[in-house]
């Protein structure tokens, strides 16, 4: 079975420092990794993937997430954090076998000005 | 990118009654869609997934015969809750994937049940 963990439920950072949403994966063969933010009474929207290649993915808005495969780990990071960045931020993972994704439960990410 | 639209947006219901939500993919065919439930500042749950011209398949505790999914074509896919509960109120967001790697999410549609 596979499973992400996000153990930060609210993660609150000042307009312009750099912010990091923690992610931790586990999968039983090698993963598809994403990452999504939501803003209130809205869906989903995609923000960047691991499928293979380089461990530093680039993706939307300025966001990048490293993927670590020792650590199982693919933590969404921004150098300089916007008050518009504020929202919801989910980890997926998805198994290459399988077809479906398991989110983890989510972090809050506020940014104050 | 692609994208995937939910109608209605928003909708009430008396509770006894049937409600049919709607999830298109608008610019891409979409070979499997799948249907999430997400409670207040919880997770989303996977309700099910479905593969056009196929039966759904639900995940674990998920009532097929409450929540109908019918995914007719390539583009769309509806979800029926049929005889709605309060305790169905909920969130529910579908979204969609083509031949790649990435699913596509509907921006969801609030169900209350009164």
């Amino acid at each position: 079975a596979q499973s992400v963990a996000q153990p930060e439920d609210q993660v609150n950072v000042a307009e312009g420092n750099p912010l990091t949403v923690k992610c931790t994966y586990s999968v039983s063969g090698n993963p598809y990794l994403f990452w999504y933010v939501q803003y209130p009474n809205r869906g989903l929207q995609f923000l960047l993937k691991y499928i293979t290649g380089d461990n530093l993915v680039k993706g939307s808005y300025g966001f990048e997430a490293e993927f670590n495969k020792s650590q199982t780990s693919f933590h969404l990071k921004k150098p300089s954090a916007l008050v518009s960045d504020s929202a919801l931020y989910f980890c997926a993972v998805r198994d290459m076998s399988a077809g479906k994704s398991t989110f983890g439960d989510g972090t809050t990410l506020t940014v104050k000005p | 990118g692609a994208v995937v639209s939910q109608h209605p947006s928003r909708v009430i219901c008396k509770s006894g009654t049937s409600v049919k939500i709607e999830c298109r993919s608008l610019d891409f065919q979409a070979t499997t869609m799948f249907w999430y439930r997400q409670f207040p500042k919880q997770s989303l749950m996977l309700m099910a997934t479905s593969n056009e011209g196929s039966k759904a398949t639900y995940e674990q505790g998920v009532e097929k015969d409450k929540f109908l999914i019918n995914h007719a074509s390539l583009t769309l896919s509806t979800l029926t809750v049929t005889s709605a509960h309060p305790e169905d109120s909920s969130f529910y967001i579908c979204s969609a994937r083509g031949d790649g790697y990435e699913q596509y999410f509907g921006p969801g549609t609030r169900l209350t049940v009164t």
